[in-house]
């Protein structure tokens, strides 16, 4: 049983448009999250993060804003670029401020960004 | 500085087979994680090690198995290849365990079991 979810295995949108990236989970007991970007024949990248002590949290292009009640997360990126092409993964640990090591993937959304 | 550091990076071997795969941490960081990537499963935990000691398991079957070493160097073994265990295998390193410290990913050793 999929504990973290990601329903949309691919997003196309236009450069310099809002992407937004959705995530959903299951596991109550999730206390942190994550989102990381794959490149092919690279592992994944760390984009950012959030606690689940706050709803929101910024960096430059990238905001992630979290709401509990609903077990969702999502992630957006304003403005999308080309290099922004990738896939995104939402991942998630409990243990409270992310003190558990072992995070739980989604299967990915593969974010294309036209020109 | 350096990343996190995988060998080899591509690898076939035959089922029954055993194969050790390595990963360099990033210098300074003491945890190690390994995760399997699968087209079916996705990433899934395998292990973490921290100071030489296993931190946490994931729900793998006995033949998968791991170690770290004094430097933070750590290896994953996998015993009677099964073709199932054909997957692209990632090491993450952090400074500390926990999600919360972050976790930089190696480009991975791409198994292949014929």
């Amino acid at each position: 049983d999929q504990q973290v979810k990601q329903n949309s295995p691919s997003l196309s949108v236009q450069e310099g448009r809002i992407s937004i990236l959705n995530c959903d989970y299951t596991n109550s007991m999730f206390d942190y999250f994550l989102w990381y970007k794959k490149y092919p024949a690279e592992g994944p990248t760390f984009l950012i993060s959030i606690s689940s002590i706050k709803d929101k949290n910024e960096d430059g292009r990238f905001t992630v804003f979290l709401n509990k009640s609903a077990k969702h997360l999502s992630l957006h990126i304003v403005p999308s670029q080309p290099g922004d092409s990738a896939v995104y993964f939402c991942a998630a640990s409990e243990g409270r401020g992310g003190s558990q090591g072992n995070l739980i993937f989604g299967k990915g959304t593969k974010l294309s960004v036209k020109p | 500085k350096a990343g996190v550091t995988q060998t080899p990076r591509y690898l076939i071997k035959t089922r029954g087979q055993q194969v050790t795969l390595s990963c360099s941490p990033i210098s300074g960081h003491r945890s190690v994680s390994w995760y399997q990537q699968t087209p079916g499963q996705g990433l899934q935990f395998l292990f973490e090690y921290f100071s030489e000691t296993q931190r946490n398991k994931g729900n793998f079957p006995g033949r998968f198995s791991g170690r770290q070493f004094s430097n933070s160097r750590s290896e994953m073994n996998v015993s009677t290849l099964e073709l199932g265990d054909s997957a692209l295998y990632l090491c993450a390193s952090s400074l500390l365990p926990g999600a919360g410290y972050g976790y930089t990913f190696g480009s991975g050793t791409r198994l292949t079991v014929v």
